[in-house]
């Protein structure tokens, strides 16, 4: 069964430092992984998937993220983070099996600070 | 642009009382989702649609229904509602096909009191 774990709940960090979100997933079948963000009183809204292809992932506001098959990693980062990329971040996989239902982590609040 | 909207965005009522919440969205997508949402918790499937008249369980028990009659409009419905139920609610949709994101929209937050 197909299951996702953030290791942290809330990760600090100063504006402009670099930041390191960090998912395992568990599967055993090829897996689809996505980071999505939730804003404050907003849904979730996609930064970046990996389906196949190259292991670095670039998505939106200057994120990107490396699937690594030996660890069963899809880590999140960001070189230099600022105050609006404070959030809610949560790691998904999705295979095959069930109907490509989607797993979510129970997520990682980024909180940036000045 | 994702088009998915949801209504009310909140919502306070009291126990008992019957509440539907609505979901349209304007991409056409054929698979949607309902999603109960509690601070530091994994979003939880309560409820998925493939197509019209296609409705499926998801991963969490729940008192709520759904209903897909038409393509766009996907409302969850509570019969009576309790104290218990109340959370944020998300729905989502998503295209056929390899891309396999969701689009979600703003969400519902209900309290019963």
């Amino acid at each position: 069964a197909q299951s996702v774990t953030q290791l942290d709940s809330q990760v600090p960090v100063f504006e402009e430092a670099p930041v390191e979100l960090r998912c395992n997933y568990s599967s055993s079948v090829s897996v689809y992984l996505f980071w999505y963000v939730q804003y404050p009183n907003q849904g979730l809204q996609l930064l970046l998937k990996y389906l196949s292809g190259s292991t670095l992932v670039k998505g939106i506001n200057g994120f990107e993220a490396e699937f690594n098959k030996s660890q069963t990693s899809f880590h999140l980062r960001k070189p230099s983070v600022h105050i609006s990329d404070t959030a809610e971040y949560f790691c998904a996989v999705s295979d095959y099996t069930g109907g490509f239902k989607t797993i979510f982590g129970a997520g990682t609040r980024l909180f940036v600070k000045a | 642009e994702a088009d998915i909207y949801q209504t009310p965005r909140y919502l306070v009522i009291g126990t008992g009382k019957k509440i539907t919440l609505e979901c349209s969205q304007t991409m056409g997508h054929d698979k949607m989702y309902w999603y109960q949402q509690d601070p530091g918790m994994e979003l939880h499937l309560i409820h998925y649609s493939y197509g019209v008249n296609s409705t499926e369980k998801g991963d969490l028990s729940s008192e709520s229904t759904v209903s897909r009659i038409r393509t766009e409009h996907f409302p969850l419905t509570l019969e009576s509602a309790r104290p218990s139920h109340t959370s944020q609610y998300l729905c989502a949709s998503r295209p056929s096909g390899i891309s396999y994101e969701q689009y979600f929209g703003p969400g519902t937050r209900l309290t019963v009191t």
